[in-house]
């Protein structure tokens, strides 16, 4: 069984501009949650996802945001890059995402913002 | 407040020899409990998780880690070290009871593992 799945795996922006990343969770999990990574905060908690709705956030700005689709597939978008967003971007999936549910980690995307 | 704590920024510890990492935690109740590694350039791996029931808890790549309700801790040991794991390790935890817990783990800061021939 395929696990979590991030593209791309790495990629250059400059500041003020916008990126996309995408994830495909492991089959037959509906709950897709993203995490940065950065050496100065650790692992924190963007948002979660399920059934396209946005169930969970993070203390993230409003430059950060994502959807769901149908299929369970997940995008984060961060708009207006600063500096401070180079960062490993983690998405994970569970079951149905209820405390408790195991979660995987796919092996993430990360960011430069130059 | 709520949180997730690890000692140990950073361990060095010679091949073939033992290893454990602290994690104690801070929550009204007793959590869901994990414990992930993370390779140089990779995402998280789970090793091993704790529910309830035998506080010894067996994982992936001959890791255990032990649950003790009196001193809020999980653990992480492994009687002997082999070279391929020297990576970062974190502790996580899912509370039982949120509102605000979908999809979400608390993480501790990690903890760095250096192995020496």
């Amino acid at each position: 069984k395929a696990g979590v799945t991030q593209t791309p795996r790495y990629l250059i922006k400059t500041r003020g501009q916008q990126v996309t990343l995408s994830c495909s969770p492991i089959s037959g999990h509906r709950s897709v949650s993203w995490y940065q990574q950065t050496p100065g905060q650790g692992l924190q908690f963007l948002f979660e996802y399920f059934s396209e709705t946005q169930r969970n956030k993070g203390n993230f700005p409003g430059r950060f945001s994502g959807r769901q689709f149908s299929n369970s597939r997940s995008e984060m978008n961060v708009s207006t890059l600063e500096l401070g967003d180079s960062a490993l971007y983690l998405c994970a999936s569970s079951l149905t995402g209820m405390p408790g549910n195991t979660i995987y980690f796919g092996e993430g995307s990360w960011l430069t913002v130059v | 407040a709520q949180s997730v704590t690890q000692p140990d920024i950073h361990i060095t510890v010679s091949e073939g020899a033992s290893l454990e990492l602290r994690c104690n935690y801070s929550y009204g109740a007793t959590p869901y409990l994990f414990w992930y590694v993370q390779s140089p350039g990779q995402g998280l791996q789970l090793l091993l998780k704790y529910f309830s029931g035998d506080t010894l808890v067996q994982g992936i790549k001959g890791f255990e880690a032990e649950f003790k309700r009196s001193q809020s801790s999980f653990n992480l040991r492994k009687p002997s070290v082999h070279w391929s794991d020297a990576a970062e390790y974190f502790c996580a935890v899912a509370p039982k009871v949120s509102t605000d817990s979908w999809g979400k783990l608390q993480f501790g800061a990690g903890t760095q593992v250096v192995v020496t021939p």
